[in-house]
């Protein structure tokens, strides 16, 4: 399977829990986006990685989340001290190259959870 | 924040019939992307067309760009009930800061009844 890879693909947790989601691109790509996703909305943007190095985040990207690609390939999502808000589709997205522009983005299934 | 705003929210076609959806924006963009949603899914890219395109097709899909207006619209022929998702529309507002900055819509739900 050459698609980008999410796990898992639904998480239920507890307020106040940690959560970690593990995102796969597809192989090669330079370019590693995540975006959140609530019902009814569009994908918003939280986070960008070209190869290892994170060089975008959002506002929305609160102290309780840390985002890691160690060595430019998976990159990992966590949560601390998870809040009924948080409750979300979490996507992962990739692109392949580092310069070019007028790229598509491929999209994972997405990781949904639910904080009780 | 998003960037576009699709209009209608949601759309309920018989299939067959054509189906166009509108896209709004805000700023400077370098390309528009359009993407399909099945629900609880991720995102399938559609089509894109760069900033100095005014029309292009794919398939059944016809998209235009106004970036004169900052609008948008993807008109899908001959729909199916297998057509059946949520569409939004991206802006991507180009290298900002050393990536594609690709901001999204709040999405068109369409509907096709067999």
């Amino acid at each position: 399977d050459t698609g980008v890879s999410q796990d898992p693909r639904h998480k239920i947790t507890k307020r106040g829990q940690n959560v970690t989601f593990r995102c796969d691109p597809i192989s090669e790509h330079n370019r590693l986006y995540w975006y959140r996703q609530t019902l009814g909305q569009g994908p918003e943007f939280l986070t960008y990685f070209q190869n290892e190095a994170q060089l975008e985040k959002s506002r929305l990207l609160s102290d309780r989340f840390s985002a890691e690609r160690p060595k430019g390939s998976f990159s990992t999502l966590e949560i601390q001290r998870t809040e009924q808000g948080d409750s979300a589709m979490y996507l992962c997205a990739s692109s392949p190259d580092s310069v070019a522009t007028n790229e598509k983005l491929f999209f994972g299934s997405g990781t949904q959870l639910s904080v009780l | 924040s998003q960037q576009g705003e699709e209009d209608p929210q949601a759309l309920s076609i018989q299939e067959g019939e054509n189906a166009t959806m509108n896209c709004s924006y805000k700023t400077s963009i370098n390309n528009l992307q359009w993407y399909r949603q099945n629900s609880g899914r991720g995102l399938v890219h559609l089509i894109l067309i760069r900033s100095n395109e005014r029309e292009k097709h794919s398939g059944r899909l016809r998209v235009t760009l106004d970036t004169s207006k900052k609008s948008s619209s993807l008109l899908i022929t001959a729909s199916r009930a297998a057509d059946t998702a949520s569409y939004f529309c991206a802006t991507d507002e180009g290298n900002s800061g050393g990536y594609q900055k690709v901001t999204f819509g709040i999405g068109t739900k369409l509907q096709v009844i067999p």
